[in-house]
């Protein structure tokens, strides 16, 4: 089983609909969480962090439910530049990173 | 303007001949890491260091080398390459060890013939 496990997508939305991402992880010594965004050939960016109670940054939304072991990234009203694939990071310990394969997002017209 | 700087961004080799990736950053972090990115697998971690002369290994170190002799550089060493280690790579770093934001290079795309 994969540390970190996303659904890949795609998910292929218009223009103002709602989405919502899910992310497990197996390693219940998990202690710092992060959605990032990768767009086409291009490097990782981080998006948000994740906290226990939950935070919102503008249109976007982050949970954590540490209890069934996911954390979630929904996407309000999208946006054409909203395109991209996001990436769920999970800190293990203070060294290790693990990264989910990513799930790909494509907002249309 | 803070940023993390990989060269080559593109390489074409052939197997056994020796290359390595450099990596600069200019925000003083003392956290860097490499990491290689295949379709399906996501990041993978290869070594990552905590501070000048302080390496370890990451989750896919075999074929690699690195080294730590200044807070600002962390190369990546391939001493033979071979065709599975065709990838996408990336340097990263960050202000505290693996726990907050990481600052990503552009890749830089390898391929082994």
């Amino acid at each position: 089983r994969k540390e970190v496990e996303q659904d890949p997508g795609p998910f292929n939305v218009p223009e103002g609909a709602t989405v919502a991402f899910n992310c497990t992880y197996s390693n219940s010594a998990s202690q710092s969480f992060f959605w990032y965004r990768q767009d086409c050939r291009k490097e990782p960016k981080l998006l948000m962090s994740v906290y226990s109670s939950g935070n919102e940054d503008g249109r976007f939304t982050a949970q954590l439910n540490r209890a069934s072991q996911y954390i979630s990234l929904l996407i309000r009203d999208s946006k054409l530049s909203d395109s991209a694939t996001y990436l769920c990071v999970v800190n293990i310990n203070n060294n290790d990173m693990r990264f989910g394969a990513g799930t790909r997002l494509t907002v249309k017209p | 303007e803070a940023q993390v700087t990989q060269n080559p961004r593109y390489l074409i080799t052939v197997t056994g001949k020796k290359l390595t990736v450099t990596c600069s950053q200019n925000m003083n972090h003392e956290y860097m890491s490499w990491y290689r990115q295949d379709p399906g697998l996501g990041l993978r971690q290869i070594y990552y260091s905590m501070n000048v002369e302080v390496t370890d290994k990451g989750d896919v170190p075999e074929g690699y080398k690195v080294s730590r002799k200044e807070k600002r550089n962390f190369p990546l060493i391939l001493e033979s390459p071979s065709p599975n280690q065709t990838s996408l790579y990336f340097c990263a770093s960050g202000p505290t060890g693996g726990t907050g934001e990481l600052f990503f290079g552009e890749g830089s795309r390898l391929t082994v013939l």
